[in-house]
């Protein structure tokens, strides 16, 4: 079962250069998360997208973009990135719109390692 | 500003003790989730609480939501090594645009043999 799956799992960037994390998950879930993960801060929210089609800020969205390409794949871009932007990403998703609950509960890719030099 | 704030950040004990790990906020949740994180990997859902003064309990883990659903604790009983790990509190809320997951900072446990 691959759930939710991410790539690339480590990469190092020099300041300035963009790349895109790609995400992918084969439960036909609705909604999708970017989240990063930083020592002492927890998860914190940089877009999802509650359905297929639409895209929102989280908590921290400055410096990224989002792309859903379909019900499948939801890809985050950094197009300059900045040595603040080391951290771990997780993509995550979700089987509903509506609030986590039992029934709906949210499932984690295994992380991106990113570093910014 | 952390929405939601987890203690101890840190917390090391020994094989058969007992500890409380606290999730603590001043808004509101409709639900309050608990996770599991091991290194290299995303977190786990361990539990939901829905209605306040909720108690659920999972083997060894009862979790607790506070009346006025603000808070949580987390009880494990006669820790065991396996239980080390990562565990992260995270509030649900409904926004316009869709359901939002807060996430604490998160309690690294050590439970030494």
């Amino acid at each position: 079962n691959a759930g939710v799956t991410q790539t690339p799992k480590f990469q190092v960037l020099k300041t300035g250069q963009s790349m895109t994390l790609q995400c992918a998950q084969d439960m036909n879930h609705n909604s999708m998360y970017w989240y990063r993960q930083d020592p002492g801060m927890g998860l914190r929210l940089i877009y999802y997208s509650a359905s297929e089609g639409t895209t929102d800020k989280g908590e921290v969205p400055n410096g990224y973009n989002v792309s859903r390409l379909n019900k499948r794949e939801f890809s985050l871009r950094l197009e300059s990135a900045a040595p603040s932007q080391t951290s771990v990403y997780f993509c995550a998703s979700k089987p509903g719109t509506s609030l986590p609950s039992s029934g709906n509960t949210i499932y984690f890719g295994e992380g991106s390692w990113l570093t910014v030099v | 500003t952390q929405l939601l704030e987890q203690s101890p950040q840190f917390l090391s004990i020994q094989e058969g003790e007992n500890l409380t790990v606290y999730c603590n906020s001043s808004s509101v949740f409709s639900s309050l989730q608990w996770y599991r994180q091991e290194p290299g990997e995303g977190p786990v859902l361990l539990v939901t609480v829905v209605t306040g003064g909720e108690v659920k309990k999972l083997k060894r883990l009862t979790f607790q939501f506070g009346d006025a659903r603000k808070d949580s604790s987390l009880h494990i009983t006669a820790a065991q090594p396996g239980d080390t790990g990562l565990y992260l509190c995270a509030g649900a809320r409904w926004e316009t645009s869709g359901s939002r997951l807060t996430f604490g900072e998160g309690t690294q446990l050590t439970v030494n043999p």
